[in-house]
């Protein structure tokens, strides 16, 4: 397995609350997306990087923002967390956009 | 825009039983091709790809997938399914934009159940 990992692993919040989760590679790979897994919906792609400061918004960015300020860590940042937002939340990297992205173990998160 | 669909969204086989899940996508020009599978409970491991040329593709667990381009299909078989193989499978295409690449997209996924 690719050397992703992801904390926390499982957090519960409460609806307002701030909430941050990290992504760590060892792959020294260039691009790193999150993604939200959600029931009947697949994987829908949240913010990606493909550099250390760089990011963009994917399919469902409304509500979370992104940081990369090195290589191995992008974070992902609910700044109000909301009920809609309670998901699976999976980081992936890739060492072009074209090739294959491998996943982290994912964060579970329940907003209450 | 780009899609990807999964017309199965639950399948129920028997041990032994022949497996063929639908993939079908909407870009015309060149793509990158994949299935994933999920496992209950784990993340997303890479079953197989296709970039080019043979258009059946072999992957790990003795799935296979061929590409039809004709019919913008990447249909993921295997011809004996295992209890084991009970997984959420996910298709994904990469579209290529002239010198550019853009993002996965995933289909919604298709849940085999294997009865034992």
């Amino acid at each position: 397995d690719a050397g992703i990992t992801q904390s926390p692993r499982h957090k519960v919040t409460e609806t307002g609350t701030p909430v941050t989760l990290r992504c760590h590679q060892t792959e020294n790979h260039r691009y790193m997306y999150w993604y939200r897994q959600d029931p009947g919906h697949g994987l829908r792609l949240i913010h990606y990087s493909y550099g250390v400061k760089d990011t963009d918004k994917g399919e469902v960015s409304d509500g979370y923002s992104v940081s990369r300020s090195k290589t191995e860590d992008f974070l992902l940042t609910l700044e109000s967390a909301t009920s809609s937002q309670t998901s699976v939340y999976f980081c992936a990297i890739s060492g072009d956009p074209g090739y294959e992205q491998y996943f982290g173990p994912g964060t579970r998160l329940t907003v209450t | 825009a780009q899609s990807v669909s999964q017309h199965n969204h639950h399948v129920i086989l028997s041990e032994a039983a022949s497996l063929e899940l639908g993939c079908n996508y909407s870009y015309g020009g060149t793509v990158n091709l994949f299935w994933y599978v999920q496992y209950p409970g784990q993340h997303l491991q890479l079953l197989l790809k296709y970039f080019s040329g043979d258009p059946l593709v072999k992957g790990i667990k003795g799935f296979e997938a061929e590409f039809i381009k004709s019919k913008f299909s990447f249909n993921l078989r295997k011809p004996s399914v295992q209890w084991s193989d009970t997984a959420e499978y996910f298709c994904a295409v990469n579209a290529h934009y002239g010198g550019s690449q853009g993002n996965l997209i995933f289909g919604k996924g298709t849940k085999l159940s294997v009865k034992p």
